[in-house]
C-alpha cells in the first residue's frame, strides 16, 4: 500500500535561515514524488515533483526538494526563508502502477518568523 | 495559466439535502479529480474520471456520491443526501492524461458546511 508521512506537524524558522520540510514514503515500484503547498483558505498548489532523472528538483518560488532512494525520503527545502513561505505543505506519492490516485501526507504548517 | 474552478466556495446545507459542487477543470486536460479534506485532515483521494467515466474510486465514494460531466466543459460532484461528515473542502482537480508522473493541479476548493 501507498502511504506518506510528514513527520513533524509544524516547522518554525527565521526568515532568512534555511527551511526543510520532511516527508517519507511507501510506494510499491518507481515513486512518483509531490510537493503541494496551501496558504490559508486556498486551494493545492503544485511546487514540484520528482519523477525520474537527478535527484535534486528545482521548484516554484526558490524551493527544491532532494529524492533520496534508500532513505525513501523526499524533503523539501529551500535555502533562505521568507515570511510569506508560511503556509501548510503537503507531500504526496503516486505509484507508477495502475492507479491514478495521489496519496497525501497529513502535512506540515511552516511558521516563518521575521 | 490556465486554472481549475470551482463553484460555490462555501455551501451550508442541512442535512439530508443534495448538494451539487461544480467544476470546470483546465480545458485540454483528459483526466479528472475530487478530493476533499476533513477540517484538520489531510487530503483524502475519492474519484477519478476518464472518458466519461468512473476510473477508479476510494472505498469513501460510497453510493451517495456520483460524478457527473454533463458537457463538454464542467465536472460536477453530487453527494445525494449530505451527513454531518461530509462537512469538508472538497477540491476538484484535473491533469492531462493518466500518466502517473503528471502534475495534478486542483482549484481553489468548495467548503462544504452540513448542519
Amino acid at each position: 500500500a501507498q502511504s506518506v508521512a510528514q513527520p513533524e506537524d509544524q516547522v518554525n524558522v527565521a526568515e532568512g535561515n534555511p527551511l526543510t520540510v520532511k516527508c517519507t514514503y511507501s510506494v510499491s515500484g518507481n515513486p512518483y514524488l509531490f510537493w503541494y503547498v496551501q496558504y490559508p483558505n486556498r486551494g493545492l498548489q503544485f511546487l514540484l515533483k520528482y519523477i525520474t532523472g537527478d535527484n535534486l528538483v528545482k521548484g516554484s518560488y526558490g524551493f527544491e526538494a532532494e529524492f533520496n532512494k534508500s532513505q525513501t525520503s523526499f524533503h523539501l527545502k529551500k535555502p533562505s526563508a521568507l515570511v510569506s513561505d508560511s503556509a501548510l505543505y503537503f507531500c504526496a506519492v503516486r505509484g507508477a502502477i495502475n492507479t491514478d490516485k495521489l496519496i497525501f501526507g497529513t502535512g506540515t504548517r511552516l511558521q516563518v518568523f521575521p | 495559466e490556465p486554472e481549475v474552478t470551482q463553484t460555490p466556495s462555501h455551501q451550508v446545507t442541512q442535512m439530508g439535502q443534495e448538494v451539487i459542487l461544480r467544476c470546470v477543470p483546465i480545458s485540454n486536460h483528459l483526466y479528472f479529480y475530487w478530493y476533499r479534506q476533513i477540517l484538520g485532515q489531510k487530503v483524502e483521494f475519492l474519484v477519478s474520471f476518464y472518458n466519461n467515466e468512473i476510473s477508479e474510486k476510494s472505498e469513501i465514494f460510497d453510493d451517495q456520491f456520483s460524478v457527473e460531466r454533463p458537457d463538454g466543459s464542467n465536472f460536477t460532484l453530487k453527494i445525494r443526501s449530505t451527513k454531518l461528515e461530509d462537512s469538508a473542502m472538497y477540491f476538484c482537480a484535473s491533469s492531462p492524461d493518466g500518466y502517473s508522473g503528471n502534475t495534478i493541479y486542483f482549484g481553489e476548493g468548495s467548503w462544504l458546511t452540513v448542519v
